[in-house]
């Protein structure tokens, strides 16, 4: 079983839904959750993180942690074109990172 | 704000043929990796180092090798390219292991024929 699993997608949404992108991890030791974004032909920047469990909220992004179920979650509301890109999730105790979905918000 | 840089952005090689990717960052940063991105697999670490003149191993390590011989810089090596090379190779940075954010350079376009 790998550490972190993400379905790759591609993932095609009209503007305005809201997008939920998820991850499981394995190792119940991991205590930091980030997600990153990455646009097309560019590195990764962090988007958010979370600190063990719970949900943080960044104006229209939620994370949330489900250490129980080693379940995270990436939450868009209201979402827009310019939100298009690939999104992945790094329990980032370990610098490995998930797949990554490719979203697509169609206008 | 440079940030991290990486040299050069695009290479076609032969198989066989040798090269050096350059990473550069300006943060002082402690912690330097290198990650190959293939369709599909996300993000594979290659290798990593925690501080000046040290490198360890990643996930993906063999046919590489990197060096870190002054803080700022982290360069990886590829000895004799092989098609399965082929990749986007990108370079991070962070001021700590685990719970820091990595910095990540614009990324490396590596083919080899």
């Amino acid at each position: 079983q790998k550490e972190v699993e993400q379905d790759p997608g591609p993932l095609s949404v009209p503007e305005g839904a809201i997008v939920s992108l998820n991850c499981t991890y394995s190792n119940s030791a991991f205590q930091y959750f980030m997600w990153y974004r990455q646009y097309s032909r560019k590195g990764p920047e962090l988007l958010m993180y979370t600190y063990s469990s719970g949900n943080k909220e960044d104006g229209r992004f939620t994370a949330q942690v489900d250490k129980s179920s080693k379940y995270i979650s990436l939450f868009i509301r209201d979402s827009q074109p310019s939100d298009s890109a690939t999104y992945l999730c790094a329990p980032n105790n370990d610098m490995r990172f998930g797949a990554g979905t490719r979203l697509t918000v169609k206008p | 704000n440079a940030g991290v840089t990486q040299t050069p952005k695009f290479r076609v090689l032969k198989t066989g043929q040798s090269m050096t990717l350059l990473c550069a960052q300006d943060m002082n940063h402690e912690y330097m990796y290198w990650y190959r991105q293939d369709p599909g697999m996300g993000l594979r670490l290659i290798h990593y180092s925690v501080g000046e003149g040290t490198t360890a191993k990643g996930e993906v390590p063999d046919g590489y090798n990197v060096s870190r011989l002054k803080k700022q810089n982290f360069l990886l090596g590829l000895e004799s390219a092989a098609p399965s090379q082929t990749s986007v190779y990108f370079c991070a940075s962070s001021y700590s292991m685990g719970t820091g954010e990595l910095f990540f350079g614009e990324g490396s376009r590596l083919t080899v024929l």
